[in-house]
């Protein structure tokens, strides 16, 4: 059964600290993805992985880094929190290079910048 | 620039009816519709997909219709169960890309008894 992995389910932190997310999927997808979700916007892309060490912006980087040591892991990156990046984060990993690729995501994790 | 818009945020269906969600979209573009649904506390899980060269794709209960002209697709649940109330997503690729996906803002769904 396919799976993706985060490490957190809940997770609270502070103004200003550095927030790490991690991803695991067991697949050996090429490909993996941080989204966001918030409410009336749906999911956004933030960062898009299509092979180890590489990385692409998805449509709202800002605020937000990734590294892609190994294949199976994904690791999203909050420099400096900040409220505005309360949400909902979704980890999904695919296939390449398919048309109609699905997509499997891990549960989320829900993160609180107070 | 929202390119994939699901208009109507949220919708409620007596069990056994149909449920219809709906999808727009404003790229002639995409090439693979997909949609996903969405419990509380969970990841996104896959439906049902539909390529651009269809009109209808068809599996169990669920059904997707695609109107290339109109730029519009929909998602038929029939009969609605209980179990079916959760938030749906409409997403899309692009022939340039067909890794991404772009997704609409969702359509919550409540089947009451």
């Amino acid at each position: 059964d396919v799976k993706v992995t985060q490490s957190s389910r809940y997770l609270v932190k502070r103004t200003g600290e550095k927030v790490f997310l991690e991803c695991v999927q067991d697949m050996d997808h090429e490909n993996m993805f941080w989204y966001r979700q918030d409410p009336g916007l749906g999911l956004r892309l933030i960062y898009f992985s299509y092979d180890v060490k590489m990385k692409e912006k998805g449509d709202i980087p800002e605020g937000y880094s990734v590294s892609r040591e190994k294949k199976e892991r994904f690791s999203l990156i909050l420099e400096s929190a900040s409220t505005n990046q309360t949400s909902m984060y979704l980890c999904a990993s695919s296939l390449p290079g398919t048309s109609g690729n699905e997509q499997f995501f891990g549960p989320g994790t829900r993160l609180t910048v107070l | 620039d929202q390119q994939v818009k699901q208009n109507s945020p949220s919708l409620s269906v007596q069990e056994g009816r149909i449920s219809i969600l709906n999808c727009d979209y404003t790229n002639s573009m995409f090439d693979y519709f997909l949609w996903y649904k969405k419990y509380p506390a969970e990841g996104p899980t896959f439906l049902i997909s539909i390529s651009s060269i269809k009109d209808k794709n068809e599996d169990g209960r669920f059904t997707v219709f695609l109107n290339k002209s109109a730029k519009h697709l929909s998602l038929h649940i029939v009969p609605s169960q209980p179990g079916d109330s959760a938030v749906y997503f409409c997403a899309a690729t692009l022939w340039s890309n067909t890794d991404k996906l772009i997704f609409g803002t969702g359509t919550r769904l409540q089947v009451f008894p």
